[in-house]
């Protein structure tokens, strides 16, 4: 069955620093998704992309998360200046159709030290 | 505000039933999602309602009744392996792609 990958699947970084996390969504996918979540706490969401562009985000994606698709496989989550508080596992989903079933990947763990 | 209210534990015996409840209140209704999420790892699909009544699929079924803002995930034949938490989302709108999370309910099956 076609899976979405994500790498690495851990990420230890400082704070301030900046982190990449990637995403190969399932190929005939159409639309893109992060979600995160903190150790013990709910899934939530935090952008959705269609198109080439973000359709809707959370107000957790502040001027600090950017997203982009910089070729035909690739969902990158960029975090410009981390936060101990950016701690979490990062989802990425697709889906093949607006609204459908979402696909998530394994996750990036990402610890802010 | 948008609400998604699960049982945060619940335990139950291999090769028994066990229903998971949610409750939801949001600001619209577009479909009702529940997931599985072993520890550690991705949330993988298991159900879709977005009409009232029951989806049976295998071992597992889940039940919407719109007008009460309710639904319930049904597990027969428990199995060992059936540890895990269940996630129940929801889509607030049509023209949104985001789904809301409930905290997950942790089940533990024992022998």
């Amino acid at each position: 069955e076609p899976e979405v990958t994500q790498t690495p699947s851990h990420q230890v970084t400082q704070m301030g620093q900046e982190v990449i996390l990637r995403c190969v969504p399932i190929s005939n996918h159409l639309y893109f998704y992060w979600y995160r979540q903190i150790l013990g706490q709910k899934v939530e969401f935090l952008v959705s992309f269609y198109n080439n562009e973000i359709s809707e985000k959370s107000e957790i994606f502040d001027d600090q998360f950017s997203v982009e698709r910089p070729d035909g496989s690739n969902f990158t989550l960029k975090i410009r200046s981390t936060k101990l508080e950016d701690s979490a596992m990062y989802f990425c989903a697709s889906s093949e159709t607006q609204g459908g079933k979402l696909f998530f990947g394994s996750g990036t763990q990402l610890s802010v030290l | 505000g948008q609400n998604i209210d699960q049982p945060t534990e619940m335990t139950a015996t291999e090769g028994a039933i066990v229903q998971i409840n949610c409750t939801y209140q949001t600001s619209g209704f577009n479909g009702l999602f529940w997931y599985q999420q072993h520890a550690g790892e991705a949330p993988t699909f298991l159900s879709y309602n977005v009409l009232d009544g029951l989806e049976e699929k295998g071992r597992f079924s889940s039940f919407l009744s719109r007008s009460k803002g309710y639904s319930y995930l049904l597990l027969k034949e428990l199995q060992m392996k059936d540890s895990a938490s269940y996630l129940c989302a929801v889509r607030d709108r049509g023209n949104t792609d985001k789904l809301i999370f409930g905290t997950g309910t942790r089940l533990q099956v024992f022998p």
